[in-house]
C-alpha cells in the first residue's frame, strides 16, 4: 500500500528564505511521487514529478525537489520564498505511475512573512 | 484551450438529499478523476473514469458513483447525503493517465449539506 506523510500542517519563513516542505512516502513498489500546489478557492496545480528518471526535479516557480531512496524522501524546496508563494502544498505517490489512483498528504500551509 | 470546468461551484442540499457534479476534461483527455477534499480528511480518491469505463475506485461506500459518457464529460453522484460529505469536490483530467501524462484539475465544487 502506498501512503504520504507530510512533516508540518503550518510553515512559516521570511521572504526571501529558503522554503522546505518535507513529505517521507510509502510504497510497496518504486514510486512516482508528485508536489502541488493549491491556492485559496482553487484546484490545484502540478508543481512537478519524480519519474525515476533524475532524483533532482526541477518544477515550475523555482521550487524543485530530490528524490532519496535511502531516506524514502521527497522534500519540495526553493532558495527564496516569495510572497505570491503562500498556498497548500500537497505530496502525493502513485504507484502505477499514472493518475489512475493517487494518495495525497495531508497538505502543508506556507506562510510568507514580508 | 479551456481547463478543466466542473459545474456548479456551489452547492447547498439537506441531508437525505442526492446531488450530481459535472465535469468537463481538457478536450482530447480522456481519463478522468474524482477526489474528496475535507480539512480533516486532506484529499481523498474517489474514482477514476478512462473511456467510459472505471478503472479504480477508492475507498468510499456505494453511495458515491460516478460515469463518465463518450465525450469524456463526467458525472459523479451522491445519495443519502449525510453532513459529513460536505466537502470540495475535485475533478481532475489527463489524457489517459498514464505516468507521461500531466493531471490538470479543475476548480472543485464546494458542496455543503445542511
Amino acid at each position: 500500500a502506498q501512503s504520504v506523510t507530510q512533516l508540518g500542517s503550518h510553515v512559516s519563513v521570511s521572504e526571501g528564505a529558503l522554503v522546505l516542505l518535507r513529505c517521507n512516502y510509502s510504497s510497496s513498489v518504486p514510486p512516482y511521487l508528485f508536489w502541488y500546489v493549491q491556492y485559496p478557492n482553487q484546484g490545484l496545480q502540478l508543481l512537478l514529478k519524480y519519474t525515476s528518471a533524475a532524483t533532482l526535479v526541477k518544477g515550475i516557480n523555482g521550487f524543485e525537489a530530490e528524490f532519496k531512496k535511502s531516506e524514502t524522501s521527497f522534500h519540495l524546496t526553493k532558495p527564496s520564498a516569495h510572497m505570491s508563494d503562500a498556498a497548500e502544498y500537497f505530496c502525493a505517490v502513485s504507484e502505477s505511475g499514472g493518475y489512475q489512483k493517487v494518495t495525497f498528504g495531508i497538505g502543508t500551509k506556507l506562510q510568507v512573512i514580508p | 484551450k479551456a481547463g478543466v470546468t466542473q459545474t456548479p461551484r456551489y452547492l447547498i442540499k439537506t441531508r437525505g438529499q442526492q446531488v450530481t457534479l459535472s465535469c468537463s476534461p481538457i478536450s482530447g483527455h480522456r481519463s478522468v478523476s474524482w477526489y474528496q477534499q475535507t480539512p480533516g480528511q486532506g484529499l481523498q480518491f474517489l474514482f477514476e473514469y478512462f473511456s467510459e469505463t472505471q478503472r479504480n475506485k477508492g475507498n468510499f461506500p456505494g453511495r458515491f458513483s460516478g460515469r463518465q459518457f463518450s465525450n469524456s464529460r463526467s458525472e459523479m453522484n451522491v445519495s443519502t447525503l449525510e453532513l459529513g460529505d460536505s466537502a470540495l469536490y475535485l475533478c481532475a483530467s489527463s489524457l489517459a493517465g498514464g505516468r507521461e501524462d500531466t493531471q490538470y484539475f479543475g476548480p472543485g465544487t464546494r458542496l455543503t449539506v445542511l
